[in-house]
């Protein structure tokens, strides 16, 4: 069964610095997605990067990019020139092409401080 | 609006008693989930449509747990005879043929 882990409860970053926050998964599929998504307190989750696994290239959109190390089953999130706004709980999720059914993981609550 | 939408937003109910909840779909979105959140955790996988039939469950959907979607469009989840571990956030996402999912607002329930 697939999994999803992210290992860091909870990180803090200075604001316009740049934080990374870590997911590992486990699969025996060859073919999936990777998603960040993004839930502020009492609002809905957003979708923050998504990477195919079969493109090398990694992710970005603005300042959010990803690694993407499919050997090592790791896929990190990098935020560059944090915000105010950027402070949510950050969401891993892996989704198997097909069925797109997701499976997240624990969760990373970031803090951003001014 | 043109995203997802949840109905009602918070429930309140004794145990014992059924609910429903409805979810509104992104237009021409053909494929509806619902996920499970409880405190600190992430959303848990429940069930998916693509378009009215539903093509998988979770085991967290035990009998007491029914969802629909008929006519494609718009999908209710009911759960009856509410228990205490019930209580969570349910969320309704729906995502277009190639994929990636967008979520709704979710519905907080509460069993007493």
């Amino acid at each position: 069964a697939q999994t999803v882990t992210q290992s860091q409860p909870e990180m803090s970053v200075q604001e316009a610095e740049t934080v990374t926050l870590s997911c590992t998964y486990d699969t025996s599929e060859s073919d999936y997605y990777l998603f960040w998504y993004k839930q502020p307190p009492s609002r809905q989750m957003i979708l923050v990067i998504r990477q195919e696994a079969y493109k090398q290239q990694n992710a970005t959109e603005n300042r959010f990019s990803v690694n993407f190390q499919k050997a090592a089953k790791s896929f990190s999130l990098k935020i560059s020139d944090s915000q105010l706004g950027d402070a949510a709980m950050y969401f891993c999720a892996y989704g198997r092409t097909g069925t797109y059914k997701y499976i997240f993981g624990t969760g990373t609550r970031l803090k951003v401080l001014a | 609006d043109t995203g997802v939408s949840q109905d009602p937003r918070h429930k309140i109910t004794k145990r014992g008693q059924n609910v429903t909840f409805r979810c509104d779909p992104i237009s021409e979105h053909n494929r509806l989930y619902w996920y499970r959140q409880t405190l600190g955790q992430g959303p848990e996988f429940l069930t998916y449509f693509q378009n009215e039939a539903q093509l998988e469950k979770s085991r967290l959907l035990s009998d007491r747990f029914s969802a629909e979607r008929p006519k494609g469009s718009f999908s209710t989840l009911e759960i009856q005879r509410t228990e205490q571990g019930d209580s969570a956030m349910y969320l309704c996402a729906s995502s277009p043929p190639g994929g990636g999912q967008f979520f709704g607002p979710g519905t907080r329930l509460t069993v007493l």
